[in-house]
């Protein structure tokens, strides 16, 4: 079974709608992180969660939302949709009492198409 | 700013050659390393990994990587590639707070 989950794993949408991305993962970890990966940019991040309580910024955030519904659930929201948000989003995890300082655990994916 | 940069966007090698992929970082302090790949249609999965002692890390399927602390790098490296390789590589950085910087990628293909 996958640790990390992402659905749905395809989705086509229209400019101005609003979309939610969600994350699950049973590894049990605090932290959470959601990216968008693009053709030669790698990975931006674009907000994460150190627990429930805790939301933060990424160096993308505009344009999207998140909710962190557990420990194990982290949504991304996008209210109005726009084509420049057609990417592959990837949630990730990672867990802070690892010793080893942040290697993180990634989900399958997203593939986002906004027309 | 910190930033990662991976030298090449683009290798084609031939089965049982070698590869090595330039990855470079900008921070002055201590930082812990990464490689990851992702196979076509598969998601980012860890390679190797740096956080201390020997420079010279060994991960899954042949890969290793060197940590040069003069030079800023962190090359990853296979003495003989299989077509199974062929898949995106990022290099990743963290500097011990909340935040991972991945490079922008570097795409092998190889040939059969």
């Amino acid at each position: 079974d996958a640790d990390v989950t992402q659905t749905p794993r395809n989705r086509i949408t229209k400019t101005g709608k609003r979309i939610m991305l969600e994350c699950s993962q049973t590894k049990g970890h605090d932290r959470m992180y959601w990216y968008r990966q693009d053709p030669g940019l790698g990975l931006r991040l674009i907000y994460y969660s150190f627990d429930v309580k805790d939301i933060n910024k990424g160096e993308i955030s505009d344009g999207y939302s998140v909710s962190r519904q557990a420990q194990a659930k982290f949504s991304l929201s996008l209210e109005s949709a726009i084509p420049n948000q057609t990417a592959l989003y990837f949630c990730a995890t990672s867990d802070t009492s690892f010793a080893g300082w942040n290697e993180q655990f990634f989900g399958p994916g997203t593939r986002l198409t906004v027309l | 700013a910190q930033s990662v940069s991976q030298h090449n966007h683009h290798v084609i090698l031939s089965e049982a050659a070698s590869l090595e992929l330039g990855c470079n970082y900008s921070y002055g302090g201590t930082v812990n390393l990464f490689w990851y790949v992702q196979y076509p249609g598969q998601h980012l999965q860890l390679l190797l990994k740096y956080f201390s002692g020997d420079p010279l890390v060994k991960g899954i399927k042949g890969f290793e990587a060197e940590f040069i602390k003069s030079k800023f790098s962190f090359n990853l490296r296979k003495p003989s590639v299989q077509w199974s390789d062929t898949a995106e590589y990022f290099c990743a950085v963290n500097t011990g707070g909340f935040k991972t910087i991945f490079g922008a990628g570097t795409r092998l293909f190889v040939k059969a």
